[in-house]
């Protein structure tokens, strides 16, 4: 099993353009989430899915997008990159239910918007 | 709103010294995390704690919950250099996947 692989590892932005961040995972895994690192803050939720074809906002959606069409696949679309956005963004899967599943994590995307 | 607090933010301390990192979180929560992070790198979990009282060890750390006191602490044991690492809890409910992450506790060990 790979687990949870994102891609890019690195990317510098200009502000205003758009790019995808990938994320994929072989676990079969239902929970898929996106979170960004910024120093001293942890890491706040940006959006998470719960299964194929249902997402939903974490608790700093804006300026991203995400869809899930696959259970293996959750991008993160940023649409218009701003200075704000320079952060680490780390992808997360687990299976779903009341017992104590860890929340297994991707090796991270640095992004840095000038 | 859930928010989770850690302290200390930082500490360092001498190899062989034992030491516990706290971490609060502000609403009933039953599933508690920690994980530890090396600079550049992704995160690795450490335990997952779901009851109140529970207690989990592996080597050098020992995690445990209070539900009622809202409280988890993550005990180093006889620190050695290999243990400097960034450490987060985080918590969550069951039932409910989404993680609140303390802000992390950046500990080093001195030789």
């Amino acid at each position: 099993n790979a687990g949870v692989t994102q891609t890019p590892k690195f990317q510098v932005l200009k502000t205003g353009q758009s790019m995808t961040l990938q994320c994929a995972q072989d676990m079969n895994h239902e929970y898929m989430s996106w979170y960004r690192q910024d120093p001293g803050m942890g890491l706040r939720l940006i959006h998470y899915s719960v299964g194929a074809g249902i997402t939903d906002q974490g608790e700093v959606p804006n300026g991203y997008n995400v869809s899930r069409s696959t259970t293996e696949d959750f991008p993160l679309r940023l649409l218009s990159a701003a200075p704000s956005q320079t952060s680490v963004y780390f992808c997360a899967s687990s299976e779903t239910g009341t017992g104590a599943y860890e929340q297994y994590f991707g090796p991270g995307t640095r992004l840095t918007v000038t | 709103e859930l928010k989770v607090e850690q302290n200390p933010l930082f500490l360092s301390m001498q190899e062989g010294k034992n030491y516990t990192i706290y971490c609060n979180y502000s609403t009933t929560s039953d599933r508690l995390y920690w994980y530890r992070q090396d600079p550049g790198k992704s995160l690795e979990s450490l335990f997952v704690l779901l009851s109140n009282g529970a207690v989990k060890q592996e080597g050098r750390l020992m995690a445990s919950l209070d539900t009622k006191a809202r409280l988890s602490t993550l005990h180093i044991t006889a620190a050695v250099h290999d243990l400097s690492a960034t450490y987060f809890c985080a918590v969550g409910n069951l039932g409910n996947e989404k993680l609140t992450f303390g802000t992390g506790t950046r500990l080093t060990i001195i030789p």
